[in-house]
């Protein structure tokens, strides 16, 4: 039981380049999450997934697309890379939306944008 | 809308003395609050978590947390810090009720000193 998985775990970009991270959770988790980590900012909501075939936008989308390709595998799109873009992103996972269900975080994926 | 405050960015106390990390909260209806430590170059892991019932929480590593609906607080408290606990801690909440996302706080750093 591996939890929640991210790929890549290191990734250098230049600017204007896109990249797909890539998210996979094996709990039977009914939504998933894409999170933004920089100093003193705490996590920052990108896009969230209720529940498979559906997606909604969080705190800071912009830039950023998601696809819930099945219940298992959330993806996270960058189209065009900007260094502003530069941060550490965590993919989540939840029997159900937030409420009393606690969120299982993946290892990270740390993102330099140049 | 929810919001949480961690007064302070960071923290540091002696091996053996008391952890304190404060915790505040803002929700317009009851909340579920969670606390959350990340530690260096890894993902987020649950420490606890207050839902309903007994307003004192046990989590994990000999943490505990109190909710005190009069001050909208969460604080974290640990009787012994050991040189483990040297981490980031997360403060978060999400409203009772409904299919919400987690607001998380900035984050409060602890350092434990031999």
């Amino acid at each position: 039981n591996a939890g929640v998985t991210q790929t890549p775990k290191f990734q250098v970009l230049k600017t204007g380049q896109s990249m797909t991270l890539q998210c996979a959770q094996d709990m039977n988790h009914n939504s998933m999450y894409w999170y933004r980590q920089d100093p003193g900012m705490g996590l920052r909501l990108i896009y969230y997934s209720a529940s498979e075939g559906t997606t909604d936008k969080g705190e800071v989308p912009n830039g950023y697309n998601v696809s819930r390709l099945n219940k298992r595998e959330f993806s996270l799109r960058l189209e065009s890379a900007a260094p502003s873009q530069t941060s550490v992103y965590f993919c989540a996972s939840s029997e159900q939306g937030g409420r009393a269900h606690e969120q299982y975080f993946g290892p990270g994926t740390r993102l330099t944008v140049t | 809308a929810q919001s949480v405050t961690q007064l302070g960015s960071h923290v540091s106390v002696s091996e053996g003395a008391l952890v304190l990390l404060r915790c505040n909260y803002s929700s317009s209806v009851p909340p579920y609050l969670f606390w959350y430590v990340q530690y260096p170059n890894q993902g987020l892991q649950l420490l606890l978590k207050y839902t309903t019932g007994a307003t004192l929480v046990k989590g994990i590593n000999g943490f505990e947390a109190e909710f005190k609906k009069s001050e909208t607080s969460f604080h974290l408290t640990k009787p012994s810090a050991h040189m483990s606990d040297a981490a980031e801690y997360f403060c978060a909440v999400t409203p009772y009720g409904a299919n919400s996302k987690l607001t998380f706080g900035k984050g409060i750093t602890l350092s434990v000193r031999p």
